[in-house]
């Protein structure tokens, strides 16, 4: 069974840092790309940032581009998303996801998600 | 940049009934590169359809999907209480992977 389970979320103040993590078990992670997804509170899905299995290679959101910086360590199955430069447009919770590729990537597991807070 | 609009915002029903969701693109969808998620309240979203029809694992069959072009539909033949729940199409032929605003479908 794919289990996710994010981590390192909390209150922040604008311009501060924060680095996410996301401990994946079930299956072989290095094999797979995955990716990050948030919701502010009350609305909907945006997609943040993904990185594949293998190659390392990354995407990025507009919205996030320069300050986000996303990485994998494949011996500890563990997903990281690095936050420089928080604005409180960043508040949401952060939702890690397993991705399986078709055209691009869909996301088939999720986890329960962490919560991050930007306020002064 | 592909841009999703899902209608209506709110569909009221009650269970046993059909509920017919829509997601419509700003450009043609490449290969139905067209997925749908359910999410329910403080939950994670569950992803349902991928390719526009083909339902992920473990997905009752009273969930389809369907569309191709620029108009697609999610359709729950017959409303179970537990699929009261907002509902995502996206896009994922390219990045980055656009979401609709969502539809709510809540108990009438």
């Amino acid at each position: 069974e794919v289990q996710l389970l994010e981590s390192g979320g909390g209150l922040v103040q604008p311009g501060g840092s924060l680095r996410l993590s996301c401990a994946a078990s079930g299956f072989s992670f290095s094999s797979y790309a995955m990716t990050w997804v948030r919701q502010a509170p009350g609305k909907g899905l945006e997609w943040v940032s993904l990185i594949r299995g293998s190659t390392d290679r990354t995407d990025y959101a507009d919205s996030v581009k320069g300050r986000f910086t996303i990485s994998r360590d494949n011996s500890k199955n563990t997903v990281y998303l690095q936050m420089n430069s928080l604005r409180v447009e960043d508040t949401a919770i952060y939702f890690c996801a397993k991705t399986y590729s078709s055209g691009w990537y869909y996301f088939d597991s999720w986890g329960q998600g962490t919560l991050v807070t930007v306020s002064s | 940049e592909i841009v999703l609009t899902q209608s209506p915002g709110t569909l009221s029903l009650s269970p046993g009934e059909r509920a017919t969701l829509s997601c419509r693109a700003s450009q043609s969808v490449y290969n139905n590169y067209l997925a749908w998620y359910q999410q329910k309240p403080g939950q994670a979203p569950r992803l349902l359809i991928h390719g526009a029809s083909s339902r992920a694992t473990g997905i009752p069959d009273r969930f389809s999907g369907s569309g191709s072009g620029t108009d697609f539909t999610l359709t729950i033949s017959r409303l179970e209480p537990e699929d009261f729940a907002v509902y995502y199409c996206q896009h994922h032929g390219s990045s980055p992977p656009p979401f609709g605003q969502g539809t709510k479908v809540e108990i009438k």
